[in-house]
């Protein structure tokens, strides 16, 4: 059964820092891969799609790769802001089910001013 | 705009009486999904319909029943909630199945069942 993981569940840095956040799932037969942003008491948003022959994505500030056979995502953030503060999910479709998606638990974010 | 609304956001309800939270997209999109999340589990899948009257089960169907008679609507019914049914739940759609495109969220629903 696929299993996806974030770590950190939480982290905490200082205004300006370049960050990474990590996603793993045990299953490498993933269709997609998404990158979502959760602020409190909302719903989530989308922050970056990695398509299935795709490697990485850039949106502005953020970047996103994926290893496929390694089973890990990561999403870049650079010159974090105090508005970047939410919590991060990373989710798959899986290939054998692909209408099916699993989230991670989601890595909690305080950017401090 | 592009928007999937969700009604009620809030609701207090008892043990056995039937509710409906239903979920409206206006992006013409053929996959709609349901989730609910919970402190430690995470977003779970429900539900999900990759078009009108198609729909399957999620990871955690149990409880829940949904129909979708038309490409916009997509409810989600408890027949007869009970209290591990309190969760916030949320609605989602794209354009189609796969995660292939954009998922969008609605703003959640909170269910409390007493």
């Amino acid at each position: 059964k696929q299993e996806v993981t974030q770590i950190p569940a939480a982290l905490s840095v200082p205004e300006g820092e370049n960050l990474v956040l990590n996603c793993s799932f045990t299953d490498s037969a993933i269709y997609n891969l998404q990158w979502f942003r959760q602020d409190p008491g909302k719903g989530l948003t989308s922050l970056l799609l990695i398509q299935s022959s795709q490697r990485e994505q850039t949106s502005g500030r953020l970047n996103a790769s994926l290893d496929k056979s390694s089973g890990r995502s990561t999403l870049y953030i650079a010159a974090s802001q105090p508005g970047d503060s939410a919590t991060y999910l990373c989710a798959v479709s899986l290939q054998t089910s692909y209408d099916k998606v699993i989230f991670g638990p989601g890595t909690s974010l305080s950017v401090i001013p | 705009e592009a928007q999937v609304t969700q009604n009620p956001r809030y609701l207090i309800t008892v043990t056995g009486k039937k509710l409906t939270v239903t979920c409206s997209q206006n992006m013409n999109h053929e996959y709609m999904s349901w989730y609910r999340q919970d402190p430690g589990l995470g977003l779970r899948q429900i539900y999900y319909s990759m078009n009108v009257e198609v729909t399957d089960k999620g990871d955690v169907p149990e409880g829940y029943k949904v129909s979708r008679k038309e490409k916009r609507n997509f409810p989600l019914i408890l027949e007869s909630p009970s209290p591990n049914q309190t969760s916030l739940y949320f609605c989602a759609s794209s354009f189609n199945g796969g995660m292939g495109n954009t998922i969008y969220f609605g703003e959640g629903s909170w269910l409390t069942v007493v």
